[in-house]
């Protein structure tokens, strides 16, 4: 059985530039929810997606969005990128929204914006 | 909207010792509550989680915590704790009914040999 995987594991962005992470999600799972980590914080949820539709969203601005595909894997895009956005940018998976408690992590990308 | 306070931001403890770490939540409805251990440069793995029942919750590692409704917090414990017990802990918690996990911002153990 295959984790969460992320990738990429780090980059380096300039201020304005555009991102995009990628997140497969563990095997049979269909609910992918991304976190934002500041340094010495703990994660923030931004939004999770299930069925390839958004299914709640935290406390983001609209540039920072996101995908689902058929196969369950995701991606969290970030426009305009600003300094407070270097983070470690977390993806979880689980069997289904209802079951979002049981969510399994990836090891993150670790963002640095210049 | 639910919030979560871990009252310690660093603890140190030494080898074989054992460790409390204390979580307050606040939530107006039902709520699922949560631990979660990070490693250096890793992410987070459930270290266990309070969904209803017996208060008192047994999770991996050796790790254990209880559910105090009353005075909404989520302690928790080892008796013994080894060098590589050594991370970060977070605490988090769920509305029963949503789907957002709230994390507090975590407790750096660091165990002395």
């Amino acid at each position: 059985e295959t984790g969460v995987t992320q990738s990429p594991t780090h980059l380096i962005k300039t201020r304005g530039q555009q991102v995009t992470l990628r997140c497969s999600s563990q095997s049979g799972h269909n609910t992918v929810s991304w976190y934002q980590q500041a340094l010495g914080q703990g994660p923030q949820f931004i939004f999770q997606y299930y069925r390839e539709e958004e299914n709640g969203r935290g406390n983001f601005p609209p540039r920072f969005s996101g995908l689902q595909f058929p196969n369950y894997s995701s991606e969290l895009n970030v426009n305009a990128l600003e300094l407070d956005d270097s983070a470690l940018y977390l993806c979880a998976s689980s069997l289904g929204p209802e079951t979002s408690y049981e969510q399994y992590f990836g090891p993150g990308t670790r963002l640095t914006v210049t | 909207a639910q919030s979560v306070t871990q009252l310690d931001s660093q603890v140190p403890v030494f080898e074989e010792a054992p460790v409390e770490l204390r979580c307050n939540y606040s939530s107006s409805v039902s709520v699922y509550l949560f631990w979660y251990v990070q490693y250096p440069n890793q992410g987070l793995q459930l270290l266990l989680k309070y969904l209803s029942g017996s208060t008192l919750v047994k999770g991996i590692n050796g790790f254990e915590a209880e559910f105090n409704k009353s005075q909404t917090s989520f302690h928790l414990r080892k008796p013994s704790v080894h060098i590589s017990d050594t991370a970060e802990y977070f605490c988090a918690v769920r509305q029963a009914a949503g789907n957002k996990l709230t994390f507090g911002g975590g407790t750096r153990v660091l165990v002395k040999p």
